[in-house]
């Protein structure tokens, strides 16, 4: 069956620094990720889609690029901030049902 | 404002006793489902719909009903609640591009505890 995976559970990083979060899947080929931001007891806001034929998409401080050849995300947070601290997560269009990961923390320490 | 509302916020509740928690959207969007949270599992989906009277099995539909009579809401039925659905519930709607889901709006939450 399909599968997502987010590399860690948490992420702690010095303020200014770049934060890299990893998803990876299995089993399967989306066309394309989805990364949201999750704070605590609230509910997931979209960030930023990227398709497969992208391979780098930005917003502001954000980057995401997508490798179809390792089934990999890569989710960067540049000159992170406190405010940036919250749990991320990436997710998947398959056959019309949405596939999450699990999570990573990230922690921004000032 | 473009939101998607959930009622209860938060709702104890014994075993057995059904229950519905609603869900509703302003944004005039085809795609509806709902998701349920746990620690470690991360959000699961339960249903969704891709317009009126039509709904689906996400990955994790057993214990759990929906209907989709209107295009703005979306109610998640518990017929008859036990403590494992004791969970984190979030509705979300979404666009529906034939092929693609652009982003999903999720509403606050509802807390649901089974005793």
């Amino acid at each position: 069956s399909q599968k997502i995976e987010q590399n860690s559970e948490a992420l702690n990083i010095q303020e200014g620094k770049t934060a890299t979060l990893t998803c990876n899947y299995t089993n399967y080929s989306p066309a394309y990720l989805q990364w949201y931001r999750q704070d605590p007891g609230r509910g997931p806001v979209f960030l930023l889609l990227i398709r497969e034929n992208e391979k780098e998409k930005r917003k502001e401080r954000l980057k995401v690029t997508f490798d179809t050849t390792l089934k990999q995300s890569l989710f960067h947070i540049t000159a992170s901030q406190p405010a940036d601290s919250a749990t991320y997560l990436c997710a998947f269009l398959n056959d019309y049902k949405l596939s999450f990961g699990a999570g990573t923390t990230v922690t921004v320490r000032a | 404002e473009a939101q998607v509302t959930q009622n209860p916020r938060y709702l104890i509740t014994v075993t057995g006793k059904k229950l519905t928690v609603t869900c509703s959207q302003n944004m005039n969007h085809e795609y509806m489902s709902w998701y349920r949270q746990d620690p470690g599992l991360g959000l699961r989906q339960i249903y969704y719909s891709m317009n009126v009277e039509v709904t689906d099995k996400g990955d994790v539909p057993e214990g759990y009903k929906v209907s989709r009579k209107e295009k703005r809401n979306f109610p998640l039925i518990l017929e008859s609640p036990s403590p494992n659905q004791t969970s984190l519930y979030f509705c979300a709607s979404s666009l529906w591009g034939g092929d693609s889901l652009p982003e999903q709006y999720f509403g606050p939450g509802t807390r649901l505890t089974v005793t």
